[in-house]
């Protein structure tokens, strides 16, 4: 069965601090590691990592992916209270019948002012 | 316009009840998911549907039964509803054949008393 450990389970940082959340993974037939941040409702997009050792980059956020290792980063730099979250990791398996997509436990990110 | 839309957002029903969420998405998508997210925040998916065909159908008790009236509808009906049923239910989509990434609804909020 396919299975993310997502870690911390949760933080707590000040304003203009890094965090840096970690995702593990066993997973058959790996396609891709997804990231996703989700506020009060619909968790929303952020990277999606196929490639070890390429940096994906988006303004204070950046992700890179280590498929010998089966593990990703996730890199929140000078963070800011909108930052406040919780950061969900998924992974996508490659079936016949079907992709799936197996989310870890979700990092809870709190960024006080 | 929101991409992908469910209803109702939130729900309150007693023990016993049936009850239904409609997904609608609006991506052209051909791939539509229910997945469900308990008080632990973990996501795990329910149901896949490739162009109204079920592809993917995890353990869940046969109380849910989803159906998919075409491509752009995923619904999900639930008998018999157990308190353990409380929970927050996310329809999703994706282009499968693209390998996009994958669209979330903004959650159906449902609680069972």
């Amino acid at each position: 069965e396919d299975k993310v450990v997502q870690s911390p389970l949760s933080l707590v940082v000040h304003e203009g601090d890094t965090v840096t959340l970690n995702c593990s993974y066993e997973v058959t037939n790996f396609r891709s590691l997804l990231w996703y941040k989700q506020e009060k409702k619909a968790p929303t997009f952020l990277f999606m990592l196929t490639s070890s050792g390429i940096e994906k980059k988006s303004g204070r956020l950046s992700s890179i992916l280590d498929k010998k290792e089966l593990f990703s980063i996730l890199n929140i730099t000078a963070t800011q209270t909108g930052d406040s979250a919780i950061y969900l990791c998924a992974v996508e398996g490659v079936r016949a019948a079907g992709n799936k997509l197996t989310f870890g436990g979700g990092t809870r990110v709190l960024v006080k002012p | 316009d929101t991409a992908v839309s469910q209803t109702p957002k939130y729900l309150v029903t007693q023990m016993g009840n049936d009850k239904s969420i409609k997904c609608e998405q609006n991506l052209g998508h051909d791939t539509m998911y229910w997945y469900k997210q308990d008080s632990k925040k973990f996501l795990k998916i329910m149901f896949s549907y490739n162009n109204k065909e079920l592809i993917i159908n995890e353990t869940v008790p046969n109380r849910f039964s989803p159906k998919s009236p075409d491509k752009a509808h995923l619904n999900l009906h639930i008998n018999s509803l157990e308190l353990g049923d409380s929970a927050v239910y996310f329809c999703a989509s994706r282009n499968r054949a693209s390998g996009n990434t994958i669209y979330f609804g903004e959650g159906s909020w449902l609680t069972v008393v």
